[in-house]
């Protein structure tokens, strides 16, 4: 199994470009989820997903879009990119207990850039 | 509110017993977790409590009290490769499906 893979692993973007980070993970998880870390900021999250279909925000969903189309991915989608995006984003994947997540696998981790 | 508090540092000796702990204030409980994160790493699960009470692995142990709102995780015969930064995180349940994390705990484990 290779886990959670997240790419890329370093990314530069100038303000305004668009990108998309990509996650995956081989553990036929129901719930997935993207964090960023900013230091004395903790784990914050973006958006999260509960199986195939179906999205909803978390805590700071601005700028930042999501689709589930398979169990397997779930990309993250930056609209026109700031400076204030400029982090360290981490895609986790779990099972399901009670409608939440589970013990969370991470990927390694995106950090990106944004000038 | 939903909130969560750690201590933001602590140090300790290589061989020593240290408690780090974690209260919440939620809306709701369904479990409680526990992440390690080296830096520049991903966080990785610990361990996980639901019910009151102590939950043992290895040198690592995590205990639960949701009347007091209030856990803590005890590591035991630490080693240099136990500092690292240690992740509070509660999952409320129900129709919150989201975890809420506490800012962690920064811990340096000195010779």
């Amino acid at each position: 199994n290779a886990g959670v893979t997240q790419t890329p692993k370093f990314q530069v973007l100038k303000t305004g470009q668009s990108m998309t980070l990509q996650c995956a993970q081989d553990m036929n998880h129901e719930y997935m989820s993207w964090y960023r870390q900013d230091p004395g900021m903790g784990l914050r999250l973006i958006h999260y997903s509960v199986g195939a279909g179906i999205t909803d925000q978390g805590e700071v969903p601005n700028g930042y879009n999501v689709s589930r189309s398979t169990t397997e991915d779930f990309p993250l989608r930056l609209l026109s990119a700031a400076p204030s995006q400029t982090s360290v984003y981490f895609c986790a994947s779990s099972y399901t207990i009670a409608g939440g997540p589970n013990e969370q696998f991470f990927g390694p981790g995106t950090r990106l850039t944004v000038l | 509110g939903q909130n969560i508090d750690q201590p933001t540092e602590m140090t300790a000796t290589e061989g020593a017993i240290v408690q780090i702990n974690c209260t919440y204030q939620t809306s709701g409980f369904n479990g409680l977790f526990w992440y390690q994160q080296h830096a520049g790493e991903a966080p990785t699960f610990l361990s996980y409590n639901v019910l009151d009470g102590l939950e043992e692995k290895g040198r690592f142990s995590s205990f639960l009290s949701r009347s007091k709102g209030y856990s803590y995780l005890l590591l035991k015969e630490l080693q240099m490769k136990d500092s690292a930064s240690y992740l509070c995180a509660v999952r409320r349940g129900g129709n919150n499906r989201k975890l809420i994390w506490g800012l962690g705990t920064s811990l340096a484990v000195n010779p």
